[in-house]
């Protein structure tokens, strides 16, 4: 059981790179997150998903996009990279169906450095 | 709004000696709160969440950790430290109230002392 999956596990971009951090999942959950993890700031949402189709954003979501054509990808894009977002990324999922005490599964996360 | 604020971000414990990390939240309707591990160069693992049922939450590895209304709190504990503990972990808070985010705390880094 693979859970949620993220490619690449590392990535130096230059400044003004585009990139796409992908991330799958196979347990059939309704709902996708994307965070960002920094030294001492814990985890930030940048956007989430709670199906297909349906995207929101979330505290930090300036500099980035996302996608949900299936049920099991959501994959981040960043489209002009800065400095400010060399950070680690981590892609979770909930489910099955709604519900806020569903817990979240983490990938292992993407190293991202903007240089 | 909700928050979380973790009081700490390191703390060091001898092994076999009682671990206490600290979680207080801030929430305008009754909480979800749980109780992330992230080890080294890895996702965060859940170790127990609280759902309004048992006020006191058993979880994984031996954790605990006990829902307090009163004092807006939800620590951490565990009797006994053992060397595989070392890791960070975050508190995280949500409600069923049509908010289904969760906000994290800032972490803890766990040092356990041979």
């Amino acid at each position: 059981n693979a859970g949620v999956t993220q490619t690449p596990k590392f990535r130096i971009l230059k400044i003004g790179q585009s990139m796409t951090l992908q991330c799958t999942q196979d347990m059939n959950h309704n709902y996708m997150y994307w965070y960002r993890q920094d030294p001492g700031m814990g985890l930030k949402l940048i956007y989430y998903s709670v199906g297909a189709g349906i995207t929101d954003k979330g505290e930090v979501p300036n500099g980035y996009n996302v996608s949900r054509s299936t049920t099991e990808d959501f994959p981040l894009r960043l489209e002009l990279a800065a400095p400010s977002q060399t950070s680690v990324y981590f892609c979770a999922s909930s489910g099955p169906g709604q519900g806020a005490n569903q817990p979240q599964h983490f990938g292992d996360g993407t190293r991202l450095s903007i240089l | 709004a909700q928050s979380v604020t973790q009081l700490g971000s390191h703390v060091s414990v001898s092994e076999g000696a009682l671990v206490l990390l600290r979680c207080n939240y801030s929430s305008s309707v009754p909480p979800y709160l749980f109780w992330y591990v992230q080890y080294p160069n890895q996702g965060l693992q859940l170790l127990l969440k609280y759902t309004s049922a048992a006020t006191l939450v058993k979880g994984i590895n031996g954790f605990e950790a006990e829902f307090k209304k009163s004092e807006t709190s939800f620590h951490l504990t565990k009797p006994s430290a053992h060397m595989s503990d070392a890791a960070e972990y975050f508190c995280a808070v949500t409600s069923n109230f049509g908010n289904e985010k969760l906000t994290f705390g800032t972490g803890t880094r766990l040092t356990i002392i041979p």
